[in-house]
């Protein structure tokens, strides 16, 4: 069945270093892609997405690529902050009905 | 509020007690998904409903759980003769079926069971 494995953590990094948080997933067909991030006492919030092969996704200095050949939607940041302290998830998409698929959550801390 | 809303935030309860967590989505959204989020792990899927068709329920953990949604709106998860380890955060999530697909979530209601 459809699934998504990500990089267990946690992730400690200096402010200011780069970030890699990997993530592969296993679909049939083309599934959509996602990071979710849960900022400490929030709710999930959709971080970014693709929805197609060769796809990046952005936001706030994030970015994923959806790799078909590698079946990866790894997750960079060239520069993380404080800010940036939080739980990511990344999850599927099934193209053929609705149910999504999430990853067990890596925890990011940066520290001053 | 045009976000997903869940009620009660907290709530505590007694071994063996029924608990109901009600669930409103966003207005419009037919895609309606139920997860557990327990201490430390990632999000387990529950029960999906879409539209009128009949719910996946494919991810409930034993009898003692099911949900409902009424109207095509709103949506409560009843757990019955609740257990320690059913303590967790209940999220709530909805979604369009088109267009973008993601799904927007509720802030969660926070389960104890003592």
């Amino acid at each position: 069945g459809d699934s998504v494995t990500q990089m267990e953590g946690p992730v400690t990094l200096s402010e200011e270093a780069f970030l890699t948080i990997n993530c592969t997933y296993t679909a049939t067909g083309y599934p959509s892609l996602f990071w979710y991030v849960q900022y400490p006492g929030e709710g999930l919030q959709l971080l970014l997405k693709a929805t197609k092969a060769d796809d990046k996704g952005s936001n706030k200095g994030f970015e994923a690529t959806y790799r078909k050949e590698t079946t990866s939607f790894h997750l960079e940041k060239g520069s993380v902050q404080v800010s940036d302290s939080a739980v990511y998830f990344c999850a599927l998409r099934a193209n053929t009905g609705n149910q999504f698929y999430f990853g067990t959550g890596t925890s990011l801390t940066v520290i001053p | 509020g045009a976000g997903v809303s869940q009620s009660p935030s907290n709530k505590v309860t007694e071994k063996g007690k029924d608990v109901e967590l009600r669930c409103d989505p966003i207005s419009g959204h037919t895609a309606l998904y139920w997860y557990r989020q327990s201490l430390g792990q990632g999000l387990e899927f529950l029960i999906y409903f879409q539209g009128n068709s009949a719910p996946d329920k494919s991810g409930l953990p034993s009898d003692r759980f099911s949900a409902e949604r009424t109207g095509g709106s709103v949506s409560t998860l009843t757990i019955q003769r609740t257990q320690q380890e059913d303590s967790a955060v209940y999220l709530c999530a909805s979604s369009l079926t088109s267009g973008g697909f993601e799904q927007f979530f509720g802030p969660g209601t926070r389960l104890t069971v003592l």
